[in-house]
């Protein structure tokens, strides 16, 4: 099994819909999830981070966590076509990161 | 917010010709890098970790006379592909965390093509 599983897509949405995207992790003793947005062909830019379940907002964006179910999501409100790229999960803990595959999205105008 | 800096971002050098990717931390001090590899569609995969003033760890299956890491500061880390071939032909990217436990920053990687 792998540590962090992520369904690659790729996820096309209208503009202005919600994007939904989900990882599923499989070691409990991760303590903390990000997600990155990549455009293509530049390096990952971190867009959010939280350590402990619940839901954390920034802006358009909510992370939310659940560590019972291993479970992580990223949600973007109204969506832009700007949003167009390829987000990735990760997970890290122990002095150790274990990333998703990304899952590429594309917002239609 | 921390900001790493990779430089070149594109780079295509003939088979058996050798490739220097810079790495540099530019308002923070960088104990520890980390190295990726990144192929299309693909995640990234961590290569190793450069330690400043000490070795580098390399993951299993990467060979280190292959890729070597020199982190000579606590801002700058290098890795030099030697004795490139096509197969090495990749998206190279390089992180750091901000501070100890924070989330990774990343470079805006290096694109290698060995013709």
């Amino acid at each position: 099994q792998k540590e962090v599983e992520q369904d690659p897509g790729p996820l096309s949405v209208p503009e202005g819909a919600i994007v939904s995207l989900n990882c599923t992790y499989s070691n409990s003793a991760f303590q903390y999830f990000m997600w990155y947005r990549q455009y293509s062909r530049k390096g990952p830019e971190l867009l959010m981070y939280t350590y402990s379940s619940g839901n954390k907002e920034d802006g358009r964006f909510t992370a939310q966590v659940d560590k019972s179910s291993k479970y992580i999501s990223l949600f973007i409100r109204d969506s832009q076509p700007s949003d167009s790229a390829t987000y990735l999960c990760a997970v890290g803990g122990n002095n150790r990161l274990a990333f998703g595959k990304g899952n590429q999205v594309v917002v239609i105008p | 917010g921390a900001v790493v800096s990779q430089h070149p971002s594109w780079v295509i050098c003939k088979s058996g010709t050798s490739v220097k990717i810079e790495c540099r931390s530019l308002d923070f001090q960088a104990t520890t890098m980390f190295w990726y590899r990144q192929f299309p569609k693909q995640s990234l995969m961590l290569m190793a970790t450069s330690n400043e003033g000490s070795k580098a760890t390399y993951e299993q299956g990467v060979e280190k006379d292959k890729f070597l890491i020199n982190h000579a500061s606590l801002t700058l880390s290098t890795l030099t592909v030697t004795s490139a071939h096509p197969e090495d032909s990749s998206f190279y990217i390089c992180s750091a965390p901000g501070t100890v436990n924070s989330p990774l920053h990343f470079g805006n990687g290096t694109r290698l093509t060995v013709t």
